[in-house]
């Protein structure tokens, strides 16, 4: 098993620039979560997806952001157009929804860097 | 408002000891919570789950307390080693409502050897 795979590692870019994240989740596993970590904020749930279908999204910053799922193995969070204040690391998890208390599994990040 | 808080200091233990991490909540009613260790560069890993009628759960070294009077979660590494440093992360799994995880900030860990 290979484990939830987030592309890019890292990411650089200009403000105003658009800028796409993107995930594979764990083959099996129902749910997906975007979280975003900060230093001063901590690990935010930013939007969750539960058969490829938006569940929760009232974390999402603003309209700059969106996410999609467009099937069970892939998904992308977007940012159009970036500001610095969107520097941070994006962590993409998944897990098999269950009865409850399903461990989420976390993908290795992606540092983003909006100069 | 909903409020999870860990020690925002580090924690700096000599090897061998007991480590004690404690994560305390404010106006939830979580059914699970659980325990994530985070390495730099890489994301949480799954540690253990208890749930709200469960007063301990063991895994090896670890054992994880929930209190849900006192709502508080204590985590504790015995016989720890210098590679038990990370930051350790607790988050809470409320049975109705927004069904996702909401994690604490974390408190790191060193293991002094």
């Amino acid at each position: 098993d290979a484990g939830v795979i987030q592309s890019p590692r890292h990411e650089v870019t200009e403000m105003g620039q658009e800028v796409t994240l993107r995930c594979k989740p764990i083959s099996g596993h129902n749910s997906l979560f975007w979280y975003r970590q900060t230093m001063m904020r901590g690990l935010e749930l930013l939007i969750y997806f539960n058969n490829n279908v938006p569940i929760d999204d009232s974390g999402m910053p603003e309209d700059r952001f969106s996410a999609k799922m467009p099937n069970a193995s892939f998904s992308t969070l977007k940012i159009q157009p970036s500001e610095p204040r969107d520097s941070a690391v994006y962590f993409c998890a998944s897990t098999l929804t269950g009865t409850g208390g399903s461990p989420l599994h976390f993908g290795n990040g992606t540092r983003l860097t909006v100069t | 408002s909903q409020k999870i808080e860990q020690n925002s200091e580090a924690l700096n233990i000599q090897e061998g000891k007991t480590a004690t991490l404690t994560c305390n909540y404010t106006n939830y009613s979580p059914a699970y919570l659980q325990w994530y260790r985070q390495d730099p560069g890489r994301g949480p890993v799954f540690l253990l789950l208890i749930r709200e009628n469960e007063k301990e759960k063991r895994k090896e070294r670890l054992k994880v307390t929930f209190d849900t009077t006192l709502k508080q979660s204590l985590f504790h590494i015995t016989a720890s080693q210098p590679a038990d440093s990370a930051t350790y992360l607790c988050a809470l799994d409320p049975l109705t409502g927004r069904r996702a995880l909401t994690f604490g900030s974390g408190t790191r860990l060193q293991v002094q050897p």
